[in-house]
């Protein structure tokens, strides 16, 4: 069965730190798509990226960085020189190609990233 | 203006009683999804519509039902609400066919007293 597994529920960091979240997932199909939102304190659900199963590259958007890694099913993100506005919950979300006809996204439980000034 | 919108954006119930969440969409998007959001258990899928004439359950349907009026608009329904329905609700769409993310509104928070 799919499942994503965020393992670190809440990180504290001071400003201009580096932070990295986990993600490992699970899941029988070869072909899928990972995701990452964030979630600031206002609630909204923002898209940060998407990755094919099939696309290993390491992804760099600024002050973010996504590293893939199937040999170890991990999809990993690291903020760099972190913001007080980086402050968010952050899920990471897996979308199967055969999961049924939904390709619906399966979340894991988010990471609580506290920035402090 | 946002592309997907959700009213109430607040709303304060007590048992029993019948609410209903709406959401609009106007990125014509064919596919809309409603998802609650629980504390330390991520987000879970509700119901899902890939067009109006299709409806489908998700992952935890009992006690919900849904209404997709036009493509734009898809409600969610709680016939009799009870307390462990409150919780964070987001709709979403997202554009046919392939993995294209989905875009999500900007929730309701519900509480059911």
């Amino acid at each position: 069965a799919q499942k994503v597994t965020q393992a670190q529920t809440e990180i504290s960091v001071v400003e201009k730190e580096d932070v990295t979240l986990d993600c490992v997932y699970e899941t029988r199909d070869t072909t899928y798509y990972l995701f990452w939102y964030k979630q600031p304190p206002s609630g909204e659900l923002v898209f940060l990226i998407r990755r094919n199963s099939f696309d290993e590259q390491n992804e760099i958007s600024g002050r973010y960085s996504w590293n893939f890694q199937k040999s170890t099913s991990s999809f990993n993100f690291t903020i760099t020189a972190s913001q007080v506005v980086d402050s968010a919950v952050y899920f990471c979300a897996l979308s199967e190609l055969y999961g049924g006809a939904t390709n619906k996204l399966i979340f894991g439980t988010g990471t609580l990233l506290a920035v402090q000034p | 203006d946002a592309d997907v919108t959700q009213t109430p954006r607040n709303r304060i119930t007590k048992t029993g009683k019948r609410i209903m969440l709406e959401c609009s969409q106007t990125k014509g998007h064919d596919r809309m999804y409603w998802y609650r959001q629980d504390p330390g258990l991520g987000l879970r899928l509700i119901y899902y519509s890939f067009d109006v004439k299709d409806i489908n359950k998700g992952e935890i349907s009992d006690g919900y039902s849904v209404s997709r009026q036009a493509q734009a608009k898809f409600s969610l329904s709680l016939e009799s609400a009870i307390p462990n329905q409150t919780a964070l609700y987001f709709c979403a769409t997202r554009a046919g066919q392939g993995f294209n993310e989905q875009f999500f509104g900007p929730g309701t928070r519900l509480t059911v007293l």
